[in-house]
């Protein structure tokens, strides 16, 4: 079965409003993990990466906070704008020298205006 | 600086037929990765090219098989095709050497089987 497996297929917030979208993970032994955004018609774009030695990472607009206690992935994406709109993966590696990334379903994002 | 590249963009191929899928690595990158996306799926890890060798291989059959050449540049090449094959394929490229460099992905091939 997957690893990586996100909590909610979709998910719809007002433009201007903060999104968060969740990951969970079962490989305790997984040591780097990717957010990826994907439009219609388009590869996945890479978003924001963060590994295991770390909680917490921010980029521009974006925060993923990653909880290795209940192995847990979060993406924040701050005053969300309609551009956001999109399906989000989220992606786990199984440890060093592996270098199959593992993805999730996705989430849909949608932005109402 | 031009990104992952992949060609065609889309493919109509009969069952029983073989396919011929292309990628050209963002510049400077020198490993090539390929994954099958079904449609309302996440993409899956088929195999990963870096030295002209394939590196890792996920949990597909040997009817996937794939070539790098010396330039970097990838194929990816599917035998016997069956209906079940029909997805967009997307080929990423990253850095063999920095072991966290983030995959960064094309544009894919949406290939159709019938």
């Amino acid at each position: 079965g997957e690893s990586v497996g996100l909590h909610l297929p979709t998910l719809s917030v007002q433009e201007g409003d903060n999104s968060i979208i969740n990951c969970a993970y079962s490989n305790s032994a997984s040591d780097y993990f990717i957010w990826y955004k994907q439009e219609s018609g388009k590869g996945p774009q890479f978003i924001i990466d963060i590994r295991s030695n770390m909680d917490k990472r921010q980029g521009q607009r974006v925060t993923v906070l990653l909880n290795k206690t209940v192995k847990h992935l979060s993406l924040q994406i701050a005053a969300t704008q309609s551009g956001d709109s999109a399906v989000y993966f989220c992606a786990d590696r199984m440890g060093y020298n592996n270098n199959d990334m593992r993805f999730g379903a996705g989430t849909r994002l949608t932005v109402k205006p | 600086d031009a990104g992952v590249t992949q060609s065609p963009t889309h493919l109509i191929k009969t069952r029983g037929q073989q396919v011929t899928l292309r990628c050209s690595p963002k510049s400077g990158h020198d490993t090539v990765s390929w994954y099958q996306q079904a449609l309302g799926q996440g993409p899956q890890f088929i195999f990963q090219y870096y030295e002209e060798e394939e590196r890792q291989r996920g949990n597909f059959p040997d009817r996937f098989s794939g070539h790098q050449f010396p330039n970097y540049s990838s194929e990816l090449n599917v035998n016997a095709l069956l209906l079940g094959d029909s997805a967009l394929y997307l080929c990423a490229s990253s850095l063999g050497t920095d072991y966290n460099s983030p995959l960064h992905f094309g544009n894919g091939t949406r290939l159709t089987v019938t």
